[in-house]
């Protein structure tokens, strides 16, 4: 069964510091792969994507993720996190032949002054 | 323009009432997707609508679970029986779902129900 799996349920970081959020995907077929944001009270919010082409993927607020085949991950990067980036951040994948996003269990970046 | 509206934001019941939750997606969008987010977990998936097409119900957990969706428009997921495992954040997503696979879904807020 295809699975997304996000290693750290916390990451906290001061600002100004980099920060990467771990993503891995199971998968026997290809698969589309987003990171979604969630802030206090809010719904969740498209990141970026990836669906082909460059592994390297720039989204919005300063994120990238890069899509590893070999190794099966999707890691979220920013190389300068803002108090305002606090928020839970979601992978999922897409595999191709279904209509279905799968979650991870969610990141919660905590930023602290 | 407007995004996807839920309502209600909260919902508070007891143990063996029903319940239902609203959602209205953004205009225009064919797909429909309702998800459901516990405490402490990942979202998960409950049930599909695209077009006129049969929904994808593989998703609900029971038979106390039930959505309709009236045409391409609002969509209405109903529990019956609330049990207190049934208390969480129910979201409802809206895509243009391409022919590809590769739209976005785009989330409404969110309701969170809870069950006393």
């Amino acid at each position: 069964a295809q699975s997304v799996t996000q290693l750290d349920s916390q990451v906290p970081v001061f600002e100004e510091a980099p920060v990467e959020l771990r993503c891995n995907y199971s998968s026997s077929v290809s698969v589309y792969l987003f990171w979604y944001v969630q802030y206090p009270n809010q719904g969740l919010q498209l990141l970026l994507k990836y669906l082909s082409g460059s592994t390297l993927v720039k989204g919005i607020n300063g994120f990238e993720a890069e899509f590893n085949k070999s190794q099966t991950s999707f890691h979220l990067r920013k190389p300068s996190v803002h108090i305002s980036d606090t928020a839970e951040y979601f992978c999922a994948g897409r595999p191709y032949n279904t209509d279905k996003l799968i979650f991870g269990t969610g990141t919660r970046l905590q930023v602290f002054p | 323009g407007a995004g996807v509206s839920q309502s209600p934001s909260n919902k508070v019941t007891e143990k063996g009432k029903d319940v239902e939750l609203r959602c209205d997606p953004i205009s225009g969008h064919t797909a429909l997707y309702w998800y459901r987010q516990r405490l402490g977990q990942g979202l998960e998936f409950l049930i599909y609508f695209q077009g006129n097409s049969a929904p994808d119900k593989s998703g609900l957990p029971s038979d106390r679970f039930s959505a309709e969706r009236t045409g391409e428009s609002v969509s209405t997921l109903t529990i019956q029986r609330t049990q207190q495992e049934d208390s969480a954040v129910y979201l409802c997503a809206s895509s243009l779902a391409s022919p590809w696979g590769t739209d976005t879904q785009y989330f409404g807020p969110g309701t969170r129900l809870t069950v006393l």
